[in-house]
C-alpha cells in the first residue's frame, strides 16, 4: 500500500525558514496538499496541488514536489505557525493517504 | 460562507453502530463540484480517512474500514452522515467531516468541521 513518511519533528528559529518533508515512492507523480493543525483546532489547508494557496493563507507558505519527496516551506516563519502539519496524496488503490505528522517548534 | 458541523452521540457501545451527521451551510451538497466526507483522528494521533461522496455519485473508502462504512446524503436538509458498524475502542477518535474537491489526480479536504470526539466504551 503506498505510504507517506514524515519526519517527527522539525524546530526553527523565528524569522527563519522551515522546510518540511513527505517522503513516498514517486511521489511527485502525484498531488500533495499539506494541511497544519494547532493543538485543540481542526485541521486547515495550506498547500494543495503541491503549490497552490488557498485564499487567505500568507504568502510566506509555499510548496513542491519532484521524484520522492514533498517540501512544505515556510519563510520568515512566525509563532503561529507553530502544530503539527500533515501531508496528503491520493493513490487510486490506497484511496486518501496521510503522512504521520511533523510536528513545527518555533524557538 | 462555508460551515460544516458534526452532530451526534460522544459515547458508543462496543459492537454498536457509530453514527454522525453533519450539517452544512453556506452550500449546497447537491453539488457536483464537491465530495463530502469523514476524516478521523485518535486522541494524540494523526489523520486517518474516512471516505467520502459524491451526490449522485460514487461513495469512497479506506480499504481497512470499507466493509463497516456507510455515507450518506440527506439534500433536503442539507446534511451527511456517516455510520460506522461494531465499533471498537480503536474507533475512539475525533471526527471531522469535510468538504472535499477530488478528480482523478487530486484530493484534498478544503474544509472542515471542529470535529466531535466519539468514545467508544462499556
Amino acid at each position: 500500500s503506498f505510504e507517506l513518511t514524515q519526519s517527527p519533528s522539525v524546530s526553527v528559529s523565528p524569522g527563519q525558514t522551515a522546510s518540511i518533508t513527505c517522503s513516498g515512492k514517486r511521489l511527485g507523480d502525484k498531488f500533495v496538499c499539506w494541511i497544519h493543525q494547532r493543538p485543540g483546532q481542526p485541521p486547515v489547508v495550506v498547500i494543495y496541488e503541491d503549490s497552490k494557496r488557498p485564499s487567505g493563507i500568507p504568502e510566506r507558505f509555499s510548496g513542491s514536489n519532484s521524484g520522492n519527496t514533498a517540501t512544505l516551506t515556510i519563510s520568515g516563519t512566525q509563532s503561529v505557525d507553530e502544530g503539527d502539519y500533515y501531508c496528503q496524496s491520493w493513490d487510486v488503490s490506497s484511496s486518501v493517504v496521510f503522512g504521520g505528522g511533523t510536528k513545527l517548534t518555533v524557538l | 460562507q462555508l460551515q460544516l458541523q458534526e452532530s451526534g452521540p460522544g459515547l458508543v457501545k462496543p459492537s454498536e453502530t457509530l453514527s454522525l451527521t453533519c450539517t452544512v451551510s453556506g452550500a449546497s451538497i447537491s453539488s457536483r463540484d464537491y465530495h463530502w466526507g469523514w476524516i478521523r483522528q485518535p486522541p494524540g494521533k494523526g489523520l486517518e480517512w474516512i471516505g467520502s461522496l459524491l451526490y449522485g455519485g460514487s461513495t469512497y473508502s479506506h480499504p481497512s474500514l470499507k466493509s463497516r462504512v456507510t455515507i450518506s446524503l440527506d439534500a433536503s436538509k442539507n446534511q451527511f452522515s456517516l455510520k460506522l458498524n461494531s465499533a471498537t475502542a480503536a474507533d475512539t477518535a475525533v471526527y471531522y467531516c469535510t468538504r472535499d474537491r477530488a478528480s482523478g489526480s487530486y484530493y484534498y479536504s478544503d474544509s472542515w468541521g471542529q470535529g466531535t470526539l466519539v468514545t467508544v466504551s462499556s
